[in-house]
């Protein structure tokens, strides 16, 4: 069975500080990982998916499966960073379920 | 395009009435699924569907129905409302091989009393 755990509730840091949200997942095939950030009351947006290998707002996500771990990091935290962040699992293959983290509520102070 | 739609955003039900949460997408997605999110529990999936005629079960169904007439549709009933299902309900949907992930609805705001 695919699982996700962030083990961090809550995580706050001042603005300007270095920023990591931590992602770990348990799946013994070959897993698609994405981060998912839910501003105040609003829809789940798309963040980050581990293929692209992308820089979205400035956060970066490397898949690391020695490890499986997934973490999210930011070296420059800013106030507007302020949200859920999720992560989330793609066994891919035939099984189209997305499995999802508790989250992590990030807030930036100034 | 408005990408996904979840109707209504806010409802309030009394134990035992039954409704159905609307969600539509425009964007031709053969995969669309239904989560529901609660303060530390995340979001768990209630039902997902890989396409017209097709749904399955997720990690938390009882209580709830889907159907998926069209590629478009994907209706979430709850048969008999208990105040257990007082959450946030999310519909989603994606292309194939949910390489980019999930397209959220806005979300809909139940409270069961």
């Amino acid at each position: 069975a695919q699982r996700v755990t962030q083990p961090e509730k809550l995580l706050s840091v001042f603005k300007g500080a270095p920023v990591e949200l931590k992602c770990n997942y348990s799946y013994s095939g070959s897993p698609e990982l994405f981060w998912y950030v839910q501003y105040s009351r609003q829809r789940l947006q798309l963040l980050l998916r581990h293929i692209s290998r992308e820089s979205i707002k400035g956060f970066t996500a490397d898949l690391n499966k020695g490890e499986t771990s997934f973490h999210l990091k930011k070296p420059f935290a800013q106030e507007e960073d302020s949200a859920m962040y999720y992560c989330a699992l793609n066994s891919g293959g035939s099984n189209y379920k997305l499995t999802f983290g508790k989250g992590t509520l990030l807030t930036v102070n100034p | 395009n408005a990408g996904v739609t979840q109707t209504p955003k806010f409802q309030v039900l009394k134990t035992g009435q039954s409704m159905t949460l609307q969600c539509a997408q425009d964007m031709n997605h053969e995969y669309m699924s239904w989560y529901r999110q609660d303060p530390g529990m995340g979001l768990r999936l209630i039902h997902y569907s890989v396409g017209a005629g097709i749904t399955d079960q997720g990690e938390v169904p009882n209580g709830y129905n889907v159907s998926r007439s069209t590629t478009e549709d994907f209706p979430l009933r709850l048969l008999s409302a208990a105040p257990s299902q007082t959450s946030v309900y999310f519909c989603a949907s994606s292309d194939a091989g949910l390489s980019y992930g999930y397209t959220f609805g806005s979300g809909t705001r139940l409270t069961v009393v």
